[in-house]
């Protein structure tokens, strides 16, 4: 079955930088995206940014273009995503989710991994 | 950007009850609405995608529908099993945005 499994916990000091790993199994990585989502304690989600495998096109809200990067991994089936310049409401679940296809970004994710948790604090 | 608003933000219901969740956009999707469920603790879960089509394997109590700005998710028969908090996410425009969610919980 598809799976997703996201790396474990981080604990970041302010202005540090945070990599988080996304590996996927049972499906063809190389065949979709990936986007990320994050929410904040007690919050919403808010989307980060999508990246398609295929041809590594991506896509980013506009708050985090610039200190926001996505890669993937096609020997691993891996997908990663580093933050940069850490601030505490940074402070968040960070999930990984397949999205898109061939095509581009669909922009409905199926399925999530199961978060990493991301602490911002000095 | 387009703004998502779910209401009610808390649904005490009885199982059995038949269950509605609104969701409005700040501007119209067509039918680029999709619905997750998040149960406490856990990673949300895809239930329904572009305002009314049901992911493979969910259950056929729930159902969407809507289209333009408002748009409904509704559980025919609430369960146990359902208890979670419900978002909507437009897929219509980057940024992808979601609402702020509806917790379901039995009365």
């Amino acid at each position: 079955q598809i799976q997703v499994v996201q790396s474990g916990a981080e604990v970041k000091k302010p202005g540090a930088s945070v990599k988080i790993s996304c590996k996927t199994s049972g499906y063809t990585f190389t065949s979709y995206g990936i986007s990320w989502v994050r929410q904040a304690p007690g919050q919403g989600f808010e989307w980060l940014g999508w990246i398609s495998v295929y041809n590594g096109d991506k896509k980013y809200a506009q708050k985090f273009q610039g200190r926001l990067t996505m890669t993937t991994d096609t020997s691993t089936d891996t997908a990663y995503m580093e933050l940069r310049s850490l601030r505490s409401d940074d402070t968040a679940v960070y999930f990984c989710a397949r999205d898109g296809g061939i095509e581009g970004a669909i922009g409905w994710f199926d399925p999530w991994g199961q978060g990493t948790l991301v602490t911002v604090s000095s | 950007d387009i703004q998502m608003t779910q209401s009610p933000l808390s649904l005490p219901a009885s199982v059995g009850e038949r269950v509605t969740v609104t969701c409005r956009a700040s501007q119209s999707i067509g039918t680029s609405l999709n619905w997750y469920q998040q149960r406490p603790g856990k990673a949300p879960k895809f239930l329904i995608y572009t305002a009314s089509n049901l992911q493979g394997g969910v259950p056929l109590r729930f159902s969407g529908s809507g289209s333009g700005t408002e748009f409904t998710l509704t559980i025919s028969s609430l369960q146990p099993e359902d208890v979670a908090t419900y978002y909507c996410q437009q897929s219509y425009s980057v940024p992808w945005t979601f609402g702020l969610g509806t917790k379901v919980e039995i009365k």
